[in-house]
């Protein structure tokens, strides 16, 4: 089956800092990737959609410049926190849709866990 | 974005069979009806999908209603690795379209 990865599995940071959250899809490649937050005992919330070689669309309410997304690569996009506070700790997870795939399956990474001090 | 509506927790025992509901009342033709499940602290993983005949998989069988205004995602013989939250989810057509979670049910299975 189709893997995706993310890096950090988890991360403590300081207020004010930035983090860098990596989504790469290990053997496949996507050109289109989504980035979600979810909340403890809450569902999956979309935060924006990662289109490789174009602008991440971002859905109401997420802010761009806090949330910045890159998609260089078909394999790899990296979520930015900039300036992170208490209220952005969070379990952020991407998900990639294989492009060579005719349904455009859609597979989840293992999520990532930022706590912000 | 046709909206699902799902129990918000459901309780079995090991080796029974489960049937979680969904209800999607305002479907439309083109929607196809997706089943995903996350286990705690994990990303979610895709279970089954399907549009009008009913599916079957090795995780589990997807039973859609002939109005398709409702599914059931049935798991044919719990075990306690199959305790998740499943999400029923609406995506239209077949292109790399996002998915819009839901509450989703919580699973518990008993011992």
């Amino acid at each position: 089956g189709a893997v995706v990865s993310q890096h950090p599995s988890w991360v403590i940071c300081k207020s004010g800092t930035s983090v860098k959250i990596e989504c790469r899809s290990l053997d496949f490649q996507a050109t289109t990737m989504f980035w979600y937050r979810q909340f403890p005992k809450q569902s999956l919330m979309l935060m924006a959609t990662s289109n490789e070689g174009s602008k991440a669309t971002y859905e109401q309410g997420v802010e761009k410049d806090k949330f910045l997304i890159n998609h260089a690569s078909l394999t790899l996009s990296t979520l930015t926190v900039t300036s992170a506070h208490p209220e952005d700790s969070s379990f952020y997870i991407c998900s990639a849709v294989r492009t060579a795939s005719s349904y455009n399956e859609q597979f989840f990474g293992p999520g990532t866990r930022l706590t912000v001090l | 974005d046709a909206k699902t509506t799902q129990p918000n927790s459901m309780e079995s025992n090991e080796e029974e069979p489960v049937h979680l509901p969904c209800n999607h009342s305002t479907i439309s033709g083109t929607d196809y009806i997706h089943w995903y499940r996350q286990l705690p602290s994990q990303g979610p993983e895709y279970v089954i999908h399907g549009l009008t005949s009913n599916v079957n998989n090795r995780m589990a069988s997807l039973a859609i209603a002939e109005d398709r205004k409702s599914s059931t995602l049935i798991l044919h013989r719990a075990t306690l690795r199959d305790a998740a939250v499943y999400y029923c989810i609406l995506r239209r057509g077949q292109g790399a379209q996002k998915l819009v979670f839901g509450q989703g049910t919580r699973l518990t299975i008993n011992p």
